[in-house]
């Protein structure tokens, strides 16, 4: 069965710092990819997402990732982050036909 | 927009109380999901519906139950709730073709508190 390991529980990081939030998945068969953002007592936004093409996907806030098939990995990055990014973030993959497997979330805390 | 709407932000129920959550999409999604979320457990699919009056459980499905006679309004129904049962429940939608495959789309939680 998929798994996504997101080996960071918490990760704090000064304002305008760089920040790399880490998921790997377990199976190398097609996947789609995702990163969802959820502000406290809300529900699940999505961030961006990996169907095919480039490897390299951009959110509209500054967010960017990168599927790297051989290692089995989708990390989210940000050259530099801001009080309002202060959020938990999942990342999610979906075998084609299947069901979204979640991580376990990584709660980024900007500090000022 | 796609929109899911979960009926209540906040619930408080009694022990041994039916529950009765409410979700509803507008974009004729084929495809809907409970889930409940707990603190270090990310989220756990409770049942999930293909189509209307079709269900399938999930990874955690005792004391749960849901009901889907419309495409867009799935239910998520505890016939008795529990203490353990307190925790975010979380409705999706998501539209899949034979062409490709599209995001799920989130609710904006229910926070259920059984005392």
């Amino acid at each position: 069965a998929q798994s996504v390991t997101q080996l960071d529980s918490q990760v704090p990081v000064f304002e305008e710092a760089p920040v790399e939030l880490r998921c790997n998945y377990s199976s190398s068969v097609s996947v789609y990819l995702f990163w969802y953002v959820q502000y406290p007592n809300q529900g699940l936004q999505l961030l961006l997402k990996y169907l095919s093409g480039s490897t390299l996907v951009e959110s509209i806030n500054g967010f960017e990732a990168e599927f790297n098939k051989s290692q089995t990995s989708f990390h989210l990055r940000k050259p530099s982050v801001h009080i309002s990014d202060t959020a938990e973030y999942f990342c999610a993959v979906k075998p084609y036909g299947q069901n979204f497997v979640f991580g376990p979330g990584t709660r980024l805390s900007v500090l000022p | 927009d796609v929109k899911v709407t979960q009926s209540s932000r906040y619930l408080v129920k009694r022990t041994g109380e039916k529950v009765f959550l409410e979700c509803v999409q507008d974009m004729d999604h084929e495809n809907m999901f409970w889930y409940r979320q707990d603190p270090g457990l990310g989220l756990r699919l409770i049942y999930f519906s293909y189509d209307v009056k079709m269900k399938e459980k999930g990874d955690i499905p005792e004391g749960y139950s849901v009901s889907r006679e419309k495409k867009e309004r799935f239910s998520l129904i505890l016939e008795s709730a529990s203490t353990n049962q307190t925790s975010m429940y979380l409705c999706a939608s998501s539209l899949e073709k034979w062409t490709g495959v599209f995001e799920a789309f989130f609710g904006q939680g229910t926070r259920l508190t059984v005392v």
